[in-house]
């Protein structure tokens, strides 16, 4: 049983480029949730995916969009890259029928690097 | 963004020895879990806790959920070496976002 899986593992960007990273959720799971985490910093929610559409949304600017596509995957796309939004990027995963605090599982995270 | 406060922000201990750990935050939580994350790997859940006064154990962990709904704690008992890593918090109101502490790494000396 496979569990989150992301892609790439590691990215290396230049600043002003675009980004989309990529997420397939833990089998059996239809929510998708994008995290950033700094070096020494706990995760920060960026936003929920369900049914196709964002469910919520942290505190990231319109720079960072998503999507969800039929199959439950999910992308993570971040325009306009700064220095700043170098970071690990994780994805977790839930089942929303579990009710809104259905555990979530996490992938190895994507690794981007802007310079 | 939001954290919770989580201490001690490092441990250095011996293997065998009991550790300890608590994340407070100003606001009431509905939701506590305790992650570790290792080098490398997201964040693996540990435990999940519901209810206030709750107190829950996975093994050698056992965690708590602060009557006042504002802090919880993590203990773990006789320390073994593949306990290294970085230990997080988490608690969530009622919506679907998690707010994280910034970790407690913990370092066992053979």
């Amino acid at each position: 049983d496979a569990g989150v899986t992301q892609s790439p593992t590691h990215l290396i960007k230049t600043r002003g480029q675009q980004v989309t990273l990529r997420c397939s959720p833990k089998s059996g799971h239809d929510t998708v949730s994008w995290y950033q985490q700094a070096l020494g910093q706990g995760p920060q929610f960026i936003f929920q995916y369900y049914e196709e559409e964002e469910r919520q949304r942290g505190n990231f600017p319109d720079r960072f969009s998503g999507h969800q596509f039929p199959n439950y995957s999910s992308e993570l796309n971040v325009n306009a890259l700064l220095l700043g939004d170098s970071a690990l990027y994780l994805c977790a995963s839930s089942y929303d029928r579990g009710g809104w605090d259905s555990p979530l599982h996490f992938g190895n995270g994507t690794r981007l690097t802007v310079t | 963004g939001q954290q919770l406060n989580q201490s001690p922000q490092s441990m250095f201990i011996q293997e065998g020895e009991d550790v300890s750990m608590n994340c407070t935050s100003s606001s009431i939580f509905n939701t506590w879990l305790w992650y570790k994350q290792d080098p490398g790997e997201g964040p693996v859940l540990l435990i999940a806790l519901y209810k206030a006064g709750e107190l829950t154990s996975n093994g050698r962990l056992t965690a708590q959920f602060g009557i006042t709904r504002k802090d919880s704690f993590l203990n773990i008992s006789a320390s073994i070496p593949s306990d290294v890593g970085i230990y997080f918090c988490a608690g969530r109101e009622d919506n679907y976002q998690l707010i994280w502490g910034a970790g407690t790494k913990l370092i066992i000396k053979p």
